[in-house]
């Protein structure tokens, strides 16, 4: 258990629609990092927070969204869904001091049908 | 396209024999991880290499790192079954440690 958590574990939707997965970091972690993993494009960084504040963006498309909140707990939201979006999503949080080492969390396995 | 290029994309052993994956990236980097990841689950931290290190042991785990070739490779002695997994390596850019580029992985299984 890396200490990072995630929900929902599964999501079954519907193309055009919008989802919230949310995510809560390590206890005391400040960064939070967004991924997606799809079978044909392993695993892309999508957005990472530091503190609240957002600190790089990856291959993030326009219809996700992402934020982090006072208590350091993260959402990342899908909307407009396309089948294509159907992946894992991971979250991962790393120690204040260095960052180096990241921890994840399990994974909300999202399915568009 | 992706920084980190691991290679083979799958490998396939007996228990008991060492495990042999290489990892390939493209710009300078502040440190170079590995992370194990079993079927649909979350990656897990192995092990870190930092640009001035040229070799890391962690158990049955040996890494090594060549910056002037840009590569790493990771070396999993004496395998068991439960190091069947996918393996990937992520770089840490030289910007600070805010952004991990990871490659595609390798398969590894390990036949009894």
């Amino acid at each position: 258990d890396s200490g990072v958590t995630q929900t929902p574990k599964h999501l079954i939707t519907a193309t055009g629609q919008r989802v919230t997965l949310r995510c809560s970091p390590r206890s005391g972690d400040l960064s939070v990092y967004w991924y997606q993993q799809s079978l044909d494009q392993g695993l892309q960084f999508l957005i990472q927070y530091y503190n609240g504040e957002e600190r790089a963006k990856g291959n993030i498309l326009e219809r996700f969204s992402a934020q982090q909140f006072p208590d350091l707990h993260s959402e990342l939201n899908l909307s407009s869904l396309e089948l294509g979006d159907s992946a894992l999503y991971f979250c991962a949080s790393s120690d204040r001091t260095s960052q180096e080492t990241q921890y994840f969390g399990p994974g909300t396995r999202l399915l568009v049908l | 396209s992706q920084q980190g290029e691991e290679d083979p994309q799958a490998l396939s052993i007996q228990e008991g024999e060492n495990a042999t994956m290489n990892c390939s990236y493209k710009t300078s980097i502040n440190n170079l991880q590995w992370y194990r990841q079993n079927s649909g689950r979350g990656l897990v931290h192995l092990i870190l290499i930092r640009s001035n290190e040229r070799e890391k042991h962690s158990g049955r785990l040996r890494v090594t790192l060549d910056t002037s070739k840009k590569s790493s490779s990771l070396l999993i002695t004496a395998s068991r079954a439960a190091d069947t997994a996918s393996y990937f390596c992520a770089t840490g850019s030289k910007e600070g440690n805010r952004k991990f580029t990871f490659g595609m992985g390798t398969q590894v299984r390990v036949k009894l």
